[in-house]
């Protein structure tokens, strides 16, 4: 079955790393997004891509960035992880939002930036 | 800009009460409509969807929502809710004018 996975499923790291969260689908979807869900504040979107090579700042995208260099994949890097990121991370991807009208999220990637 | 209200954070009902969840959303053109679900511990779902037609959809397990133009809302519905419908709620829309946009969620919890 086609499916899209997240690693790592929980992160602990410290202020001023850079981290990041890998993002694989195999449903062969051209259209990839991260979001990050927070209490009260629900899923806000930081990067989407509409296929390879092509990458989109979303709502909350200072700090965080994409690279689409395949169909599969879409990495989020958090370049130097700050608390305000402590967040849980999800990834979906979907055919077309119009058509299919369905996103596919993956399993979520708690990250906790000390 | 576009925006998704859902004014009910936190709601709390025993088994088979009925239930309505509000969702508003503030766009003036077309708009496809969506109820996601997240159940404890696990990822977000679809639970159904508005893209045009009747404006009462049906969804997975008894869930329905009406789409109300006039008001800009999209509220969901389930007559008689289960201890199993424990889950976050999430409306999103999707216009030409943006991609998807969640609202804030809503925890439905259910006493059984």
């Amino acid at each position: 079955d086609a499916e899209i996975t997240q690693s790592p499923r929980h992160k602990i790291t410290e202020t001023g790393r850079q981290v990041t969260l890998a993002c694989h689908q195999t449903w062969n979807h051209n259209n990839m997004f991260w979001y990050r869900q927070d209490l009260g504040h629900g899923l806000r979107l930081i990067h989407y891509s509409y296929g390879v090579q092509d990458t989109n700042k979303g709502e909350v995208s200072d700090g965080y960035s994409v690279s689409r260099s395949n169909t599969e994949d879409l990495p989020l890097t958090l370049e130097s992880a700050a608390s305000s990121q402590t967040s849980v991370y999800f990834c979906a991807s979907s055919e077309s939002v119009t058509t299919t009208g369905e996103l596919f999220f993956g399993e979520g990637s708690r990250l906790t930036v000390l | 800009a576009q925006s998704v209200s859902q004014h009910n954070h936190h709601v709390i009902l025993s088994e088979a009460a009925s239930l309505e969840l509000g969702c508003n959303y503030s766009y003036g053109g077309t708009v496809n409509l969506f109820w996601y679900v997240q159940y404890p511990g696990q990822h977000l779902q679809l639970l159904l969807k508005y893209f045009s037609g009747d404006p009462l959809v049906k969804g997975i397990k008894g869930f329905e929502a009406e789409f109300i133009k006039s008001k800009f809302s999209f509220n969901l519905r389930k007559p008689s809710v289960q201890w199993s419908d424990t889950a976050e709620y999430f409306c999103a829309v999707h216009s030409s004018a943006s991609k998807i946009i969640f609202g804030s969620g809503t925890r439905l919890s259910i006493r059984p």
